[in-house]
């Protein structure tokens, strides 16, 4: 079974620019939560899509935004990027519209803005 | 506002000794899941163990187990018999209403 997938792997983008990032879940998957891991702060959670609906958002500014597919993949986007966006971004997905179940996550997109 | 700590950044054991990583947390929700992720290096973070609050049992998985105080809102996670491949980053997360991961704790195991 293919694990989540999320492309690209790593990502370098300037100041103000916009940065999109993509995630494929877990086949059945129909949850797709999306977090920010920064150096030294764990991860903070960005996102949470279900059914194709935005069902929770985390303390981030709209400049964070992202949609779900109908073949239940995501996009995130960040736009207006500034220098304190240098992160891993986590993708993870889950089964069902509990939030509870247990969450399967990708490798990460590694975006650094110069 | 709900949070997650985990106190102790690093943690080192010897191999086949047992080791117990600390997740405090602080919330007013009454219906929430509590989870231990572990991220090996370069590795992808896999889920170690799951407790549902409602539960009073304390949740096992092999050589994991957590010892759950609900009132001391608090959630250890103990490995035992400690292998080379638990080397590894420990996250505690909290899922209620929204999702709360704490900064981690780096596991060193000693041979």
């Amino acid at each position: 079974e293919a694990g989540v997938t999320q492309s690209p792997t790593h990502l370098i983008k300037t100041r103000g620019q916009q940065a999109t990032l993509r995630c494929s879940p877990i086949s059945g998957h129909t949850s797709v939560y999306w977090y920010q891991q920064a150096l030294g702060l764990g991860l903070q959670f960005l996102l949470w899509y279900d059914e194709g609906e935005e069902r929770n958002r985390g303390n981030f500014p709209p400049r964070f935004s992202g949609r779900q597919f109908p073949n239940y993949s995501s996009e995130l986007n960040v736009n207006a990027l500034e220098l304190e966006d240098s992160a891993l971004y986590l993708c993870a997905s889950s089964s069902g519209t509990n939030a509870n179940q247990p969450q399967h996550f990708g490798d990460g997109t590694r975006l650094s803005i110069l | 506002a709900q949070t997650v700590t985990q106190s102790q950044p690093e943690m080192s054991v010897q191999e086949a000794e047992t080791v117990t990583l600390s997740c405090t947390y602080d919330t007013s929700e009454s219906d929430y899941y509590l989870f231990w992720y572990k991220q090996p290096p370069s590795r992808q973070m896999i889920l170690v163990i799951r407790q549902e609050a409602y539960k009073q049992q304390n949740a096992t998985e092999n050589r994991f187990s957590v010892n759950f105080q609900k009132a001391a809102k608090s959630f250890s996670l103990k490995i035992s018999d400690s292998q080379l491949g638990d080397a590894a980053m420990y996250f505690c997360a909290y899922t209620g209403n929204q999702f709360y991961f704490g900064t981690g704790t780096s596991l060193t195991v000693i041979p």
